[in-house]
């Protein structure tokens, strides 16, 4: 247990479809983020946010939607996914602000979400 | 920008074998270095780390050493197990964390 919990942790959707993946940390963090993770390639950040606000955008198609409404939670909203968005979507939690970065993130165990 | 390259795998050993995974970076500023591991099912945890030049990081067997000269945090172990069989990640925070793709490590018995 890492402090960071995602839900659900498997999701099956079809490609007209629209849900959301929720990720909460117990860690009283002030940055999450979200990366994308897909065999054979790096992780991919997708979205940062530090004290609520979003700070960081990886030209991240619109038909992903975060939302951060406090600091203990994050959302990922999808609508009209493509097939090749099928990936673990996982959601990390950093204390943010020290000098020189260095500061450890925590992950949650991930989403599968397989777009049909 | 910033980034990390790592040997790609996957690597396949025998227990008690010598593992070694090789991890360059390139970085504008001075970056902390880290090795994130992801055991089957889970998220991704850190394993190491170190913050400065010729500063070693090392738990659970597991080491690396900062080298500036060759820009390069190599992850070593002397002695593996069944249990380090996971996917081990390189990665660079240099106020944004970026990682590298990834290296399967997979031990038999």
């Amino acid at each position: 247990e890492t402090g960071v919990t995602q839900t659900p942790r498997h999701l099956v959707m079809g490609m007209t479809n629209k849900k959301s993946l929720k990720c909460e940390q117990h860690l009283g963090h002030n940055a999450m983020y979200w990366y994308k993770q897909s065999a054979k390639k790096p992780l991919e950040l997708m979205f940062v946010y530090n004290f609520k606000e979003q700070t960081e955008n990886n030209s991240v198609p619109s038909r992903f939607s975060p939302e951060c409404p406090n600091s203990s939670h994050l959302f990922l909203h999808l609508h009209t996914l493509q097939p090749e968005d099928s990936a673990l979507y996982l959601c990390a939690s950093s204390q943010e602000g020290s000098a020189g970065g260095a500061a450890e993130a925590f992950f949650g165990q991930g989403t599968r979400l397989t777009v049909v | 920008g910033d980034s990390v390259t790592q040997m790609e795998g996957p690597v396949t050993l025998s227990e008690e074998a010598f593992l070694t995974i090789n991890c360059t970076y390139t970085a504008t500023g001075y970056p902390s270095l880290f090795w994130y591991v992801q055991y089957p099912g889970e998220g991704l945890q850190l394993l190491l780390k170190a913050t400065k030049a010729d500063d070693k990081g090392s738990n659970k067997g597991f080491e690396a050493t900062y080298r500036k000269e060759t820009t390069s945090f190599h992850l070593e172990k002397g002695s593996v197990q069944v249990s380090d069989s996971a996917v081990y990640f390189c990665a660079l925070d240099d106020y944004k964390l970026s990682f590298g793709a990834g290296t399967t490590v997979t031990v038999r018995a």
